[in-house]
């Protein structure tokens, strides 16, 4: 695998549910964000993790919590979200260093469903 | 507070002609800016950038131009070609947190064979 993989692709879940999102990166990167894309709309920053350390949460509702155990792997896990958490959930990896260089490098994403 | 706007949601191309994308922002302290190009059930993907200290960056068909008193950037297509047929994102990044960037909505761009 290279590049930056995520797990599922589609996810329908309900209201009450519990599920989590996975991010792989394979690029030997050492900062990993969230973002959420909805229809016509600025991707939107939620997290930022820096060497496996929180260093930015985008006044994200407390429904959504992430999780980066180590540099390689990011979570986002889900309880209880509402219809309007509807969107396409994007990962991204980077190299934290002094240029911006070639920005992200974005997975796939997963499309999410709140039913 | 939306930093970085596409204005223009969509855009429609004859094959071979040129394609000109735009972007605005507000910010001054962004120095550093890219395009990146998605296609449907894709993440987007990296296709060009220019920092604040250039006023144009070329590869290929793909031409940046960064219009900084008017806090304007432009994509350039030529000639532009059905498989350019993507969403076109600009994002912004600068001061301090170049790792950041500020994404724009997107500009959904056809291209007609």
């Amino acid at each position: 695998e290279t590049g930056v993989t995520q797990t599922p692709r589609h996810l329908v879940m309900g209201m009450t549910n519990k599920k989590s999102l996975k991010c792989e990166q394979h690029l030997g990167h050492n900062a990993m964000y969230w973002y959420k894309q909805s229809a016509k709309k600025p991707l939107e920053l939620m997290f930022v993790y820096s060497l496996e350390e929180r260093v930015e949460n985008n006044s994200v509702p407390s429904r959504f919590s992430p999780e980066c155990p180590n540099s390689s792997h990011l979570f986002l896990h889900l309880h209880t979200l509402q219809p309007e958490d509807s969107a396409l959930y994007l990962c991204a990896s980077s190299q934290s260093s002094g240029t911006p260089g070639d920005g992200y490098t974005f997975g796939s994403g997963t499309r999410l469903t709140v039913v | 507070d939306q930093q970085v706007k596409q204005n223009s949601p969509s855009l429609s191309v004859q094959e071979g002609r040129i394609s000109i994308l735009n972007c605005d922002y507000t910010n001054s302290m962004f120095d550093y800016f890219l395009w990146y190009k998605k296609y449907p059930a894709e993440g987007p993907t990296f296709l060009i950038s220019i920092s604040s200290i250039k006023d144009k960056n070329e590869d290929g068909r793909f031409t940046v131009f960064l219009n900084k008193s008017a806090k304007h950037l432009s994509l350039h297509i030529v000639p532009s070609q059905p498989g350019d047929s993507a969403v076109y994102f600009c994002a912004a990044s600068g001061g301090y947190n170049f790792n950041k960037f500020y994404f724009g909505s997107g500009t959904k761009l056809n291209v007609k064979p």
